[in-house]
């Protein structure tokens, strides 16, 4: 398997579930990322993982937890959502996180907050 | 002013049309451009990437980097149906720590049949 796989595709959760979305890159790059993308906005960077350590929190809820067990996966932790939680939450993997090279996506999880 | 600037659309051509996409920006710094294709229920790919200004080639598409005007473009010939997805546009600069991208809202291109 190659690229960037995200698990699940649609998740549909009350606002008081816990739930996790996984990422795992296939690439063998060393940085990981979390995005937000919302209709018609632009996408919104959460948290930026370089070789398994947070490097960037962009000032995201403490709703949503990053965890980066190894270089390879990703998971988002979810508690206590809100309905404005709902989007497309995309993964994205570079070879170095900070650097120019461009990021590679996956097919996101479509979260539904009811 | 949004760091980056790029018309939703939606824009629809017939096919075989000449497709322009373009996206402006306000920071001088930007030194790599992007591309990304976004199909309905999948995730943002990779079609081009550029350094400073000047065009890039790869097949039916073309990449335009105007740094002086600070204004890149995407143009697409011979469009197709399966050319209809919202396109991305993203460009790096350095940033504290090294590069930080910044993604345009993306415009969605409808090409018909």
């Amino acid at each position: 398997e190659t690229g960037v796989t995200q698990t699940p595709r649609h998740l549909v959760m009350g606002m008081t579930n816990k739930k996790s979305l996984k990422c795992e890159q296939h690439l063998g790059h060393n940085a990981m990322y979390w995005y937000k993308q919302s209709a018609k906005k632009p996408l919104e960077l959460m948290f930026v993982y370089s070789l398994e350590e947070r490097v960037e929190n962009n000032s995201v809820p403490s709703r949503f937890s990053p965890e980066c067990p190894n270089s390879s996966h990703l998971f988002l932790h979810l508690h206590t959502l809100q309905p404005e939680d709902s989007a497309l939450y995309l993964c994205a993997s570079s070879q170095a996180a900070g650097g120019n090279q461009p990021q590679h996506f996956g097919d996101g999880t479509r979260l539904s907050i009811l | 002013q949004k760091e980056v600037e790029q018309d939703p659309g939606p824009l629809s051509v017939p096919e075989g049309a000449i497709v322009s996409l373009n996206c402006t920006y306000s920071n001088s710094a930007f030194q790599y451009f992007m591309w990304y294709r976004q199909y309905s229920r999948k995730g943002p790919e990779l079609l081009m990437y550029t350094y400073s200004s000047g065009n890039k080639e790869d097949g039916r598409f073309t990449a335009q980097v105007d740094k002086s005007s600070k204004y890149i473009s995407l143009f697409i010939r011979d469009s197709q149906p399966s050319d209809s997805a919202t396109y991305l546009c993203a460009m790096s600069a350095r940033s504290t720590g090294g590069f930080k991208t910044i993604f345009g809202a993306g415009t969605r291109l409808f090409v018909k049949a």
